[in-house]
C-alpha cells in the first residue's frame, strides 16, 4: 500500500486565497518531499522536509512536518492561477531504502 | 535541453506486442528510476539505478517488464507480451546522489496506451 495519502482529493479556490495540502503517512521516515505535477507534464521537485525538522519555507510554500501524528501540510499562500497543478506527497523510508514512496495527490484549481 | 528526455512521448500498440521506453537522465545524475503512474493515481515505483550497483527491481510487476541502464546514461524500460492494464504513463527520473535527499527530476513521460 502506498506509505502517503494527500486530503483533500481536490481543492478550488480563488486566486489570492490560501491552499492548504495535508498528507499522512503509515511509518517512520527519513524525509518527506512535496513534488507538483501540471497536466501532462513530469513532477518537479518543491521542497523537502527531514524528520528531525517541524518547518519550513520556500518563497510561497510552507511545510510542516508532525512526526508524533505522522502527517505534513502544505501551504501555498495568495494562490495564483500557474499554481493550478496536482500535488503529491513523497515518503523516504527510515531503513536506508532509497526510493520515494508517492501519494495520490492533491488537484488543486486556482480560479482567476 | 538539460532535464530528463523520455521518448516516445505517446505510444500506442496493440495487446500482445513488446514496447521499448526511452530515458535520457541528466548528465552525471548517477540514480535513476522508473516509475508507473495510472490515470488520476499517484506513481508507482518500479525500479531503481544507482551508478553500478545492482538495480532494485522489487517495484517490477511482474516478468514481462524488465530495465536496462549502461553504466550512468540511458535506460529502457521493456514491457514484453503487453496488456489492456499496462496502459499508463511510465516517468523516468533521475537524481544527482545516493539516497533519498536529493531531489528527483523528472521526464514528461511517455503515454502508453495498449488496444
Amino acid at each position: 500500500s502506498q506509505q502517503g495519502e494527500e486530503d483533500p482529493q481536490a481543492l478550488s479556490i480563488q486566486e489570492g486565497e490560501n491552499a492548504t495540502m495535508n498528507c499522512s503517512y503509515k511509518t517512520s521516515i527519513n524525509n518527506l518531499q512535496w513534488y507538483r505535477q501540471n497536466s501532462g507534464r513530469g513532477l518537479v521537485h518543491l521542497i523537502l522536509i527531514r524528520s528531525n525538522e517541524r518547518e519550513k519555507h520556500s518563497g510561497r510554500l510552507r511545510v510542516t512536518l508532525d512526526t508524533s501524528k505522522k502527517s505534513s501540510s502544505l501551504l501555498i499562500t495568495a494562490s495564483r492561477a500557474a499554481d493550478t497543478a496536482s500535488y503529491f506527497c513523497a515518503t523516504a523510508a527510515n531503513s536506508g531504502y532509497s526510493t520515494l514512496t508517492f501519494g495520490k495527490g492533491t488537484m488543486l484549481l486556482v480560479s482567476p | 535541453g538539460a532535464g530528463v528526455s523520455q521518448s516516445p512521448s505517446n505510444k500506442v500498440t496493440e495487446k500482445g506486442k513488446d514496447v521499448e521506453l526511452r530515458c535520457d537522465p541528466i548528465s552525471g545524475h548517477t540514480a535513476l528510476y522508473w516509475y508507473r503512474q495510472r490515470l488520476g493515481q499517484g506513481l508507482e515505483f518500479l525500479i531503481y539505478f544507482q551508478g553500478n550497483s545492482a538495480p532494485d527491481k522489487s517495484g517490477l510487476p511482474s516478468d514481462r517488464f524488465s530495465a536496462e541502464r549502461t553504466g550512468e546514461s540511458v535506460s529502457t524500460l521493456t514491457i514484453q507480451r503487453t496488456q489492456q492494464e499496462d496502459s499508463a504513463v511510465y516517468l523516468c527520473a533521475s537524481s544527482i546522489g545516493t539516497g533519498t535527499t536529493s531531489p528527483q527530476h523528472f521526464g514528461d513521460g511517455t503515454r502508453l496506451s495498449i488496444l
